[in-house]
């Protein structure tokens, strides 16, 4: 399995509170993303990496930013949770165009 | 506007049986497809995955067919067995540098024993 966890597991958290979702890699991969999983939707990409601190926009961007400050560590940070936001988060890592390697999820639960 | 759709919510497939699950794509720039497993409480496993240049990509029991022409990918599971049961989902892409995955909707594999 590839080197990914995410923290915390599951959060739960009130409207209008900030939220940082972290996500640590141990396999040196250059391309990291955070996707959102919600019922009928699949997953959907918030944002990526392609550097430290090189980030772009993805599909559902809105509400969230990114930080990539190393290589291991991509940050997603809800500024003003909403309960549009509550999902399961995930976070994925790449080797240029090698397969994409998931880890747990992240479980958020905004009230 | 979903570019990636499987439409069918769940299967369920007799063990031993063949399991066929199917998915469609509109943007005709993806060349690069991918089919994912997840547990519960678990993160999406890579399974297999099929280049736009290729028709068929097998890989022991599961084999992917894609059909340019109607925008349509398929994975066979043969024989189907208990731990395959399973959300599956589709993904397609573009080849230039990131992989930004388009997900299908997924669909939800029970074998029965």
């Amino acid at each position: 399995d590839a080197g990914i966890t995410q923290s915390p597991r599951h959060k739960v958290t009130e409207t209008g509170t900030p939220v940082t979702l972290r996500c640590h890699q141990t396999e040196n991969h250059r391309y990291m993303y955070w996707y959102r999983q919600d019922p009928g939707h699949g997953l959907r990409l918030i944002h990526y990496s392609y550097g430290v601190k090189d980030t772009d926009k993805g599909e559902v961007s809105d509400g969230y930013s990114v930080s990539r400050s190393k290589t291991e560590d991509f940050l997603l940070t809800l500024e003003s949770a909403t309960s549009s936001q509550t999902s399961v988060y995930f976070c994925a890592i790449s080797e240029f165009t090698d397969t994409q390697y998931f880890g747990p999820g992240t479980r958020l639960t905004v009230l | 506007d979903q570019q990636v759709k499987q439409n069918s919510p769940s299967l369920s497939v007799q063990e031993g049986r063949i399991s066929i699950l199917n998915c469609d794509y509109t943007n005709s720039m993806f060349d690069y497809f991918l089919w994912y497993k997840k547990y519960p409480a678990e993160g999406p496993t890579f399974l297999i995955s099929i280049s736009s240049i290729k028709d068929k990509n097998e890989d022991g029991r599961f084999t992917v067919f894609l059909n340019k022409s109607a925008k349509h990918l398929s994975l066979h599971i043969v024989p189907s067995q208990p731990g395959d049961s399973a959300v599956y989902f589709c993904a397609a892409t573009i080849i230039q540098g990131a992989q930004k995955l388009v997900f299908g909707q997924g669909t939800r594999l029970t074998i029965n024993p």
